[in-house]
């Protein structure tokens, strides 16, 4: 089945480092979406994308959807403290027919040093 | 806040026992998606349903069933209850199945 790689594993910045992390698939995908997850917590809905080359912001957080459709990538900029956690990226496979089912990447855990 | 509310929040039991758990998707959602997770790993995709009916099954045990209810709410029963068993189980609901899914905060499920 359909596999997300998600780079890095985990990362430790200091309090207004900008951070990137992408995720890649073998296949093609028509939506990507990243969360962010605390534990214990359910995940958050961050940004949604949807067309290829799409670029979508959501405070100091920046998302594209990749032009090939096979990768995606998720900016923050200048972290704080509360940026802390589990951030997963997620996709529709592409499909002809039947269910899309939800593929998850393999999350990066973010750790920010004040 | 998701709109996707769940309850209960924690939830202790031993094995053996039955347990229902019970969410209410966000309003105009149509699907709904149960999900389990385990201590440290990822989302495990247990099963969805869609106005009602379902529509696609996961990597979901036989001793665990779910339904759709006609006011959209959605109930995930665990029966027979083992030790493996405790996990966070998550409920997201979305539009329809090709757009962004919003979760839930979570039942956490111990069984003893």
């Amino acid at each position: 089945g359909q596999q997300l790689n998600q780079s890095p594993q985990s990362m430790f910045i200091q309090e207004g480092e900008d951070v990137s992390m992408n995720c890649t698939s073998s296949s093609i995908f028509n939506t990507w979406l990243w969360y962010k997850q605390d534990p214990g917590e359910g995940p958050v809905l961050l940004i949604a994308l949807y067309k290829a080359g799409e670029l979508t912001s959501n405070g100091r957080l920046t998302a594209q959807f990749g032009i090939t459709r096979k990768d995606s990538f998720l900016n923050i900029s200048a972290s704080i403290p509360s940026d802390v956690g589990i951030y997963f990226c997620a996709g529709h496979p592409h499909m002809n027919t039947g269910f899309q089912k939800l593929v998850f990447g393999t999350g990066t855990r973010l750790l920010v040093s004040p | 806040d998701s709109g996707v509310t769940q309850t209960p929040k924690h939830l202790i039991t031993a094995t053996g026992q039955r347990v229902t758990l019970r969410c209410s998707p966000r309003s105009g959602d149509l699907s709904v998606y149960w999900y389990q997770q385990s201590l440290d790993q990822g989302l495990q995709f247990l099963i969805q349903y869609y106005n009602g009916e379902e529509r696609a099954k996961g990597n979901i045990l036989e001793r665990f069933s779910a339904q759709q209810f006609p006011d959209l709410h959605s109930e995930l029963n665990l029966s027979s209850l083992e030790l493996g068993d405790s996990a966070l189980y998550f409920c997201a609901s979305s539009v329809d199945q090709a757009s962004a899914q919003y979760f839930g905060p979570g039942t956490r499920l111990t069984v003893l």
